[in-house]
């Protein structure tokens, strides 16, 4: 069974400084690796994905993430955070040519002016 | 516009009383899939489907039913809900099961059950 890990409940940067966001994952195969991101009282919105390919992907709102097969990780970046980056974000991996998302706890990010 | 829409947004009811959550989109999308998302859990699939007629348990299926009897809606249905039921909701659909497509996410349905 796959599995994801986000080992930052929280994540406090300031204004212009660069954001990560950690995710790890396990799961038998090469896998399918999401970001979503959720604002207050919304749904979750797709930010990026990898499927195949350049291990460096770049999504919605200046966001990217690097997949490191040796490292088993997923992580976000951004290099100039905003304040409106403040949300919930979540890491979510799909084995190959399989349905099933599994996503991870969570990591509340708070970019302060 | 391409979205997903649940009904209602608030439901407060109390232990016992059937209910249903409804979920529809207008994006022609095969996959459909029930989320509820509890804090410092993240989110835990309950029930998807596949296509029309095709629906199948997700991690915690207990307590819930669903039906796909046409490709645009939805519903979950739960027939006696309990307090541990209480939670926020998310419907979600995707243009494809084979897990390399992004899914699309309703705004939510926040359960109480008292």
């Amino acid at each position: 069974a796959q599995s994801v890990a986000q080992p930052e409940d929280q994540v406090n940067v300031a204004e212009g400084n660069p954001l990560t966001v950690k995710c790890t994952y396990s799961v038998s195969g090469n896998p399918y690796l999401f970001w979503y991101v959720q604002y207050p009282n919304r749904g979750l919105q797709f930010l990026l994905k990898y499927i195949t390919g350049d291990n460096l992907v770049k999504g919605s709102y200046g966001f990217e993430a690097e997949f490191n097969k040796s490292q088993t990780s997923f992580h976000l970046k951004k290099p100039s955070a905003l304040v409106s980056d403040s949300a919930l974000y979540f890491c979510a991996v799909s084995p190959p040519n399989d349905y099933k998302l599994s996503f991870g706890a969570g990591t509340t990010v708070t970019v302060r002016a | 516009e391409a979205q997903v829409t649940q009904n209602p947004r608030y439901l407060i009811t109390v232990t016992g009383k059937k209910l249903t959550v409804t979920c529809s989109q207008n994006m022609n999308h095969e996959y459909m899939s029930w989320y509820r998302q509890d804090p410092g859990l993240g989110l835990r699939q309950i029930y998807y489907s596949m296509n029309v007629e095709v629906t199948d348990k997700g991690d915690v299926p207990e307590g819930y039913k669903v039906s796909r009897k046409e490709k645009r809606n939805f519903p979950l249905i739960l027939e006696s809900p309990s307090p541990n039921q209480t939670s926020l909701y998310f419907c979600a659909s995707s243009s494809s099961g084979s897990g390399a497509y992004e899914q699309y996410f309703g705004p939510g349905t926040r359960l109480t059950v008292t």
